[in-house]
C-alpha cells in the first residue's frame, strides 16, 4: 500500500520551455502533497506544500510564478516548471500524505530528473 | 527554529555489525518521527516511524525514541552491503500540519 507514482521519470528540455511533472497517489487519497528538489549530494529541499483544492504554499525563496503547482484531486498533483533554465536542472521528488488519518507519514514518488539544455 | 540534526558521516561498518544512526531535534513537543532510506540517485523510502518513547523493532531495524533528550536513533542489526545508503531522519514539528522537517542525512557504507 501507499504507492506514489511520478511521470516522467526523466526529461530533457530546452532553455525557455515549460515542463509538467505529474504526481499520483495510486492506492490512497492524499490530502496533502509536497514537492521537493534535490541537487547532487545535497539534502532534500522542500519547495511547496499543496492541499487538494487549495492554492499551494511555497517555501521562502521559491518563485511561485516559476513553479506552478496544481492539486486538483485527492490523487493528483502537478508541478510545472515554466521558462526553464539550466539552473533548474535537478531531481524533483513529490511526496503524498494522508494514507492514514493521524500518523503523518509521507510516501515519496520515484522522482523526476530534469535536465535543461 | 525548527532543526533536525544528523551526523553526515560517512559511517562505515563491516558486514554483520550493528550500524547506529543518530538524530536530534529542536522541538520538545514533537510527536512524530520517521526514518527514511535513500539510495544514490533514488527517492527516499520510509522504513520506520515511531511515536512513543522506547524502542520499536521491525525486522533488522530498531528505532529508539527519547523525547526528554530530544533524540531518536536507528539501529540496523546484521548490516548488509545492500543497507549502504543515506538515512534521513524526519520530524513532524508541533503545528506543522503534515509537513516533515528532514535532517541532512547520514551516509552509511557497509563493507563486505
Amino acid at each position: 500500500g501507499a504507492v506514489v507514482s511520478q511521470h516522467p521519470s526523466w526529461v530533457i528540455c530546452k532553455s525557455g520551455t515549460s515542463v509538467k511533472i505529474e504526481c499520483r497517489s495510486l492506492d490512497f487519497q492524499a490530502t496533502t502533497m509536497f514537492w521537493y528538489r534535490q541537487f547532487p549530494k545535497q539534502s532534500l529541499m522542500l519547495m511547496a506544500t499543496s492541499n487538494e483544492g487549495s492554492k499551494a504554499t511555497y517555501e521562502q525563496g521559491v518563485e511561485k510564478d516559476k513553479f506552478l503547482i496544481n492539486h486538483a484531486s485527492l490523487t493528483l498533483s502537478t508541478l510545472t516548471v515554466t521558462s526553464a533554465h539550466p539552473e533548474d536542472s535537478s531531481f524533483y521528488i513529490c511526496s503524498a500524505s494522508g494514507a492514514t488519518g493521524t500518523t503523518y507519514e509521507q510516501y515519496f514518488g520515484p522522482g523526476t530528473r530534469l535536465t535543461v539544455t | 527554529q525548527k532543526e533536525v540534526e544528523q551526523n553526515s558521516g560517512p559511517l562505515s561498518v563491516p558486514e554483520g555489525a550493528i550500524a547506529s544512526l543518530n538524530c536530534t531535534y529542536s522541538d520538545r513537543g514533537s510527536q512524530s518521527f520517521f526514518w527514511y532510506r535513500q539510495y544514490s540517485g533514488k527517492s527516499p523510502e520510509l522504513i520506520m516511524s515511531i511515536y512513543s518513547n522506547g524502542d520499536k523493532e521491525d525486522g533488522r531495524f530498531t528505532a529508539q525514541l527519547n523525547k526528554a533528550s530530544q533524540y531518536v536513533s536507528l539501529l540496523i542489526r546484521d548490516s548488509q552491503p545492500s543497507d549502504s545508503a543515506t538515512y534521513l531522519c524526519a520530524v513532524r514539528f508541533t503545528g506543522s500540519a503534515r509537513q516533515l522537517t528532514f535532517g541532512s542525512g547520514t551516509q552509511l557504507t557497509v563493507l563486505p
